[in-house]
């Protein structure tokens, strides 16, 4: 079964610093892994998305991904954090389950602070 | 236009009582979701359907059915409300079970 665990429930960072928000995740099976982001009082919005393509992926807001499959990881990364990056983000992983249909599953999430 | 609708936004309700939350996508997606995110983010999936069939069902009480009466449309049904229902609850959508899902906007829940 997969799992997703992102370390650090909080990251705070200074406004122009670089953004580093952790996932690690465990699949038996090639996985799709995924960035969401949530603002206060809405709903999840895709950041990126990886599907075994480019292991480096670009997603929306100068956010990146790098998917590491030694190291069973997919940091989130941004080099200049921006005042309107600070918000709740959510890693996920979704493979073939037991049953063998696709399945996605979120990680904790991490709550990530700019300061001015 | 919005991509996945749920309805109310929010919703009061005492103890014991049955409410129903609404959604709806425009996206032309094969499967909908709902998930439970509760006081501390967590974000657990409830029930998956696909082309209006149930794929997931995960270990939820069975007050809670979902019904799917076409494929834009999930609806969640919640029976005698409990304190611990508590919660924002999220429609999503995607057009596979493998690709990223279209949140809706949430429905805050509270039981009092």
């Amino acid at each position: 079964a997969q799992s997703v665990t992102q370390l650090g429930s909080h990251v705070s960072v200074s406004e122009g610093a670089l953004v580093l928000l952790r996932c690690n995740y465990s699949s038996s099976v090639p996985p799709y892994l995924f960035w969401y982001v949530q603002y206060p009082n809405q709903g999840l919005q895709l950041l990126l998305k990886y599907t075994s393509a480019a292991t480096l992926v670009k997603g929306i807001n100068g956010f990146e991904a790098e998917f590491k499959k030694s190291e069973t990881s997919f940091h989130l990364t941004k080099p200049s954090a921006h005042m309107s990056d600070a918000a709740e983000y959510f890693c996920a992983v979704s493979d073939r389950g037991d049953t063998g249909g696709f399945k996605t599953i979120f990680g904790a999430g991490t709550r990530l602070f700019v300061k001015a | 236009d919005t991509a996945v609708s749920q309805t109310p936004k929010y919703l009061v309700t005492q103890m014991g009582n049955d409410k129903s939350i609404k959604c709806e996508q425009n996206l032309g997606h094969d499967t909908m979701y709902w998930y439970k995110q509760d006081s501390k983010k967590f974000l657990k999936i409830m029930f998956s359907y696909n082309n209006k069939e149930l794929i997931i069902n995960e270990t939820v009480p069975n007050r809670f059915s979902p019904k799917s009466p076409d494929k834009a449309h999930l609806n969640l049904h919640i029976n005698s409300l409990e304190l611990g229902d508590s919660a924002v609850y999220f429609c999503a959508s995607s057009q596979t079970a493998n690709t990223e899902a279209f949140f809706g906007q949430g429905t805050r829940l509270t039981v009092v």
